[in-house]
């Protein structure tokens, strides 16, 4: 079945350090990528995504390229912010489903300390 | 910005009783679903819900479970005799189409504790 896997959690970082939370993913047909956000005490936030191969997802500083020789989509930030501490969750989502469902990662812990 | 809306944010309940879950999804939306995430788990699709009947649902949505649109704005899981493995966090999402470029848009989950 498709699944999605994610680096091993938690991730602590200093303010201004670079993040990268890796990504892999296996599926049966050609899926979207999806990176969501969950700050404490809040839901699932889209935060970027990307639907075909070499595509690049970017917003608030954060990008992932979707690899699909590598089947993956990294999560990548240059320089870190003690706000963005948060739980990431990599996701996939495949075409031609009505209501589609999302299957996640597992979610990666960043704690990012000043 | 519209968002979507569960309650309660906590519920305790003992095993064996029935729990209702609610949600309130984005007023123009039409497909809604159900995600639960247990303790140090992944997030878990459980159904989908389109024109008031269930457009997909995963094995984990066995006969205890169900959902309902009693009105034209929540949205509900049932859960009719809780186990103890039950326990977890609800999420409640919606979108406003079931397209890829339709983004699922989440609610802030119940956590569900049975005793």
């Amino acid at each position: 079945g498709d699944s999605v896997t994610q680096m091993e959690g938690p991730v602590t970082l200093s303010e201004e350090a670079f993040l990268t939370i890796n990504c892999t993913y296996t599926a049966t047909g050609y899926p979207s990528l999806f990176w969501y956000v969950q700050y404490p005490g809040e839901g699932l936030q889209l935060l970027l995504k990307a639907t075909k191969a070499d595509d690049k997802g970017s917003n608030k500083g954060f990008e992932a390229t979707y690899r699909k020789e590598t089947t993956s989509f990294h999560l990548e930030k240059g320089s870190v912010q003690v706000s963005d501490s948060a739980v990431y969750f990599c996701a996939l989502r495949l075409d031609g489903t009505s209501g589609s469902r999302l299957t996640f990662g597992e979610g990666t812990q960043l704690t990012v300390n000043p | 910005e519209p968002e979507v809306t569960q309650t309660p944010s906590h519920q305790v309940t003992q095993m064996g009783q029935e729990v209702i879950l609610r949600c309130v999804p984005i007023s123009n939306h039409l497909y809604f679903y159900w995600y639960r995430q247990i303790l140090g788990q992944k997030v878990e699709f459980l159904v989908s819900f389109y024109n008031n009947e269930i457009s997909e649902k995963s094995e984990i949505f066995d006969d205890q479970f169900s959902v309902e649109r009693p009105d034209g704005s929540n949205f509900t899981l049932k859960i009719r005799s809780t186990k103890l493995e039950d326990s977890a966090m609800y999420f409640c999402a919606s979108s406003e189409m079931g397209t890829l470029n339709s983004p699922l848009h989440f609610g802030n989950g119940t956590r569900l504790t049975v005793t």
